[in-house]
């Protein structure tokens, strides 16, 4: 069975421009979550979906939003990017919303 | 590789020793508890997870212990190998499943053949 895949593995943009990642979850997976690392703050949860819903979000602006189609992919867009954002974007999935996370291997964004 | 973080809490061992990587947290609500690994380019994987009504949970080669009194969790892994080299975390949730953690910083662990 194939794993979590993310694209794109890395992406260059510049502050003020907005951006959009891509998670396709294991096949039959139907919560997606995402979270943001980076060395100063580590692993922090960004918000998960299920069933094409958003059921939790973190705490982080409202220039991050996602979502997630019929097909259980999801998508994360950030706009209005600062400096800050640099980080690896990594995508979870699980059967459900109680069951265990499987990683992809993430998105590195940087921001110049 | 890429880094996963930086000033991380660094333990070494030699191959065949055991490690002992420790976690502290904070929510005493937390009632699950996941260590991951998470190795150079690559997302966080599932080592062995805890519920708070165990103390103790082995897997093939590795131990959870859970002490609930002082809000520790520590990890063991017998007989370290190099390919266990890697960075490792711990998360919790409060029940509400898998999909909302909360991870620790991680510790790097290095595995000198």
């Amino acid at each position: 069975k194939a794993g979590v895949t993310q694209t794109p593995r890395y992406l260059i943009k510049t502050r003020g421009q907005q951006v959009t990642l891509s998670c396709s979850p294991i096949s039959g997976h139907r919560s997606v979550s995402w979270y943001q690392q980076t060395p100063g703050q580590g692993l922090q949860f960004l918000f998960e979906y299920f069933s094409e819903t958003q059921r939790n979000k973190g705490n982080f602006p409202g220039r991050f939003s996602g979502r997630q189609f019929s097909n259980s992919r999801s998508e994360m867009n950030v706009s209005t990017l600062e400096l800050g954002d640099s980080a690896l974007y990594l995508c979870a999935s699980s059967l459900d919303v109680r069951g265990e996370q499987y990683f992809g291997p993430g998105t590195r964004l940087t921001v110049t | 590789g890429e880094s996963v973080g930086l000033h991380l809490p660094t333990l070494s061992v030699q191959e065949g020793d055991n490690s002992i990587i420790n976690c502290a947290y904070s929510n005493s609500a937390s009632d699950y508890f996941i260590w991951y690994k998470q190795e150079s380019g690559k997302g966080p994987q599932f080592i062995i997870d805890i519920r708070s009504n165990m103390d103790k949970r082995q897997g093939q080669r590795v131990t959870v212990l859970l002490n609930k009194t002082v809000k520790h969790l520590s990890l063991q892994i017998a007989a370290t190998q190099p390919g266990d080299s890697a960075v490792y975390f711990c998360a919790e949730t409060d029940g509400s499943g898998y999909s909302t953690l909360t991870f620790g910083k991680g510790t790097m662990l290095l595995v000198s053949p």
